[in-house]
């Protein structure tokens, strides 16, 4: 069952420009939700994270908004650099159980 | 800090043979994870330990996959005999909580790439 979903496999932007970033889910019961950053060869790394008592947060150039009444989670990277691309994946959490989207690869284009 | 400890990197073998990985996770950590991740896909929880005791194993395959953590520290996963589909990289990761909150994420290591042919 797939209770986190990223709709996109990829995405390519032009260095400088905005990345945006999607997940839905389906389990309300869900409370915290997380953003890892994939390069290849080596295991995902935490990016950024929010609760869901609270619909952005912020660190740097990253931007992660939350719409509980849509399920949806987004990622925004503002300015785009080339060693921002990766995958990207998407997580949701309830006590001891975390699921993970299937992953968006972004590419920045010099 | 040192992060979390892999290995081997990568494995190769034939199906219906045996295989082991090891993980040793942040020094402190009180909970490991082991993850599978199947090409295109996310990462897929098989087992939680707290300290060294099971907290969720119900998504792993237990008549081919067996893991310990003994001692609390370091653990194996094992999978005995190998399926064509357990390819897939097999991720280890470790928190220092019970469970991941707001500012305790997973820590995760590289991986173990394992090829079944």
């Amino acid at each position: 069952d797939q209770q986190v979903k990223q709709n996109s496999p990829s995405l390519s932007v032009q260095e400088g420009r905005i990345s945006i970033l999607n997940c839905d889910y389906t389990n309300s019961m869900f409370d915290y939700f997380l953003w890892y950053k994939k390069y290849p060869a080596e295991g995902p790394t935490f990016l950024i994270s929010i609760s869901s008592i609270k619909d952005k947060n912020e660190d740097g150039r990253f931007t992660v908004f939350l719409n509980k009444s849509a399920k949806h989670l987004s990622l925004h990277i503002v300015p785009s650099q080339p060693g921002d691309s990766a995958v990207y994946f998407c997580a949701a959490s309830v006590i001891n159980d975390m699921r993970f989207g299937a992953g968006t690869r972004l590419t920045v284009k010099p | 800090e040192a992060g979390v400890a892999q290995s081997p990197r990568y494995k190769i073998i034939e199906k219906r043979q045996s295989v082991a990985f090891w993980c040793n996770p942040i020094s402190g950590h009180a909970t490991l994870y082991w993850y599978q991740q199947i090409l295109g896909q996310g990462p897929k929880l098989l087992i939680q330990f707290q300290n060294n005791g099971v907290v969720d194993d119900s998504q792993l395959p237990k008549d081919r996959f067996s893991a310990e953590r003994l001692k609390g520290v370091d653990s194996t996963l094992k999978i005995q005999p190998a399926k064509l589909e357990d390819s897939a990289v097999y991720l280890c990761a470790s928190n220092p909580r019970a469970a991941p909150g707001y500012n305790s994420p997973l820590h995760f290591g590289n991986g173990t790439r394992l090829t079944v042919t």
